[in-house]
């Protein structure tokens, strides 16, 4: 069974980098074909679509982020992660990772969220 | 940028079919997948590829399918249905995916 977990500071100051870590364990991130991807929610808000990156290492972005997006992936410890720059109070929400069977398209599996709160 | 346009609440009275719309200029060339998501809770995928169910999704959950739209349609529903239902998709390009702004579902 296939699980992720994400983990990074729950406070940013604005103006600074926001940084995750989504760990996958229970299979390896660089066999088959998946998007690692993140996604985050606004309290009482919807879900905006972050980015993902490939199995080989390729990338893409929310058009609206993409200047401020990186995601990169550690192979050597099951680890992907998300760089947000410039951050504001409106990049305040509940960040996810998550899993996409490129094939398929869906987002199979799904870590349990960590909020991220960016105050001074 | 691209935008998927859902309606922001769907009332239903339990045992009636419940159905729930999403727009997008690109849903003729990209598939819709929908998911549900309780308080508190990260969101669960019930339909993939327009009108696939995954296992473990009780046959009541079904999409479809026609032009710009698609829709989720649950037949029957239950009280532990009430949610917030989002759709996703691409771009026509296929080069980023995309939300709609969520229906939240109360039965």
């Amino acid at each position: 069974q296939v699980q992720l977990q994400e983990s990074g500071p729950g406070l940013v100051k604005p103006s600074q980098t926001l940084s995750l870590t989504c760990t996958v364990s229970g299979g390896s991130i660089s066999s088959g074909s998946y998007y690692w991807s993140w996604i985050r929610q606004p309290a009482g808000k919807g879900l905006e679509w972050i980015g993902r990156i490939y199995t080989s290492g390729s990338t893409n972005y929310n058009p609206s982020l993409k200047s401020r997006v990186t995601i990169s992936v550690d192979t050597s410890k099951n680890q992907f992660s998300l760089k947000l720059s410039s951050v504001t109070a409106a990049d305040t929400a509940v960040y996810y990772c998550a899993r996409e069977i490129a094939v398929a398209g869906k987002n199979d599996y799904w870590g349990q969220g960590t909020l991220v709160t960016v105050s001074s | 940028s691209y935008e998927l346009t859902q309606p922001p609440s769907v009332s239903v009275s339990p045992g009636q079919t419940a159905r729930i719309t999403c727009s997008g200029d690109a849903l003729p060339k990209q598939y819709a997948y929908w998911y549900q998501q309780k308080p508190g809770q990260a969101p669960v995928l019930v339909i993939y590829k327009d009108s696939e169910r995954p296992s473990g999704i009780p046959e009541r959950f079904s999409g479809s399918s026609s032009g710009t739209t698609v829709t989720l349609t649950i037949s029957g529903v239950q009280a532990e249905d009430e949610a917030d239902y989002y759709c996703q998709s691409a771009d026509s390009s296929g080069t980023y995916k995309v939300f709609g702004g969520g229906t939240k579902l109360t039965v």
